[in-house]
């Protein structure tokens, strides 16, 4: 079955400063890739995802990259905002129906 | 966008009760339906999925006589705890799936004294 793994567990930056997140996924059939941002007390929030037939997906300071050869994707934060701290976790499928497999999870401390 | 509402957002109950979590699609229809339980600084674990109609697949090691799963309609599905003991305290989650991609429910604190 599919495992994922997820890179650092936890991260501090200092405000307006990038944040990446990675995560590797073992699965080559997995074709769907979201990103979730979970606040304490909370249900995961889907904060961008991205299909396997494209290479990068932007959203205002948020982008996701993904290499289907190395089965790794990636979670970029620009601009980072005290209001950006919170658990983000990486997961990957198969859409419509199927499970998802999550990563462990990174905290990120934006400090202001 | 897609809404799933998550009833109780928190419980708290006696052990050897029963405790009934409910999860609704408010404005799609969701055909695949997960149950995840998180534990404090952990990842979201999946207990079980069930499509509507039918019976629900359970993970290993994810005892299905005490995690009840019904998944009576398209946007409606219900997860009861029986028989409940301290150490099913968590986090339950639902999780939809249908047009929108997987939508999550806001999440039920059990707590069980």
């Amino acid at each position: 079955g599919e495992n994922v793994e997820q890179h650092p567990s936890t991260l501090s930056v200092q405000e307006g400063d990038s944040a990446v997140i990675k995560c590797t996924y073992s699965d080559s059939a997995s074709n769907y890739f979201p990103w979730y941002k979970q606040e304490l007390g909370k249900g995961p929030q889907l904060i961008i995802d991205i299909r396997s037939n494209v290479g990068e997906k932007k959203d205002q300071r948020i982008a996701v990259t993904l290499n289907k050869t190395a089965k790794h994707f990636s979670l970029h934060i620009t601009e980072t905002q005290p209001e950006d701290s919170a658990v983000y976790f990486c997961a990957a499928g198969m859409e419509y129906g199927n499970k998802l497999v999550f990563g462990a999870g990174t905290i990120l401390r934006v400090k202001s | 966008g897609a809404v799933v509402s998550q009833h109780p957002s928190w419980v708290i109950c006696k052990s050897g009760t029963s405790v009934k979590i409910e999860c609704r699609s408010l404005d799609f229809q969701a055909t695949t339906m997960f149950w995840y339980r998180q534990f404090p600084k952990q990842s979201l674990m999946l207990m079980a999925t069930s499509n509507e109609g039918s019976k629900a697949t359970y993970e290993q090691g994810v005892e299905k006589d005490k995690f009840l799963i019904n998944h009576a309609s398209l946007t409606l599905s219900t997860l009861t705890v029986t028989s409940a003991h301290p150490e099913d305290s968590s986090f339950y989650i639902c999780s939809a799936s249908g047009y929108y991609g997987y939508t999550f429910g806001s999440g039920t604190r059990l707590t069980v004294v």
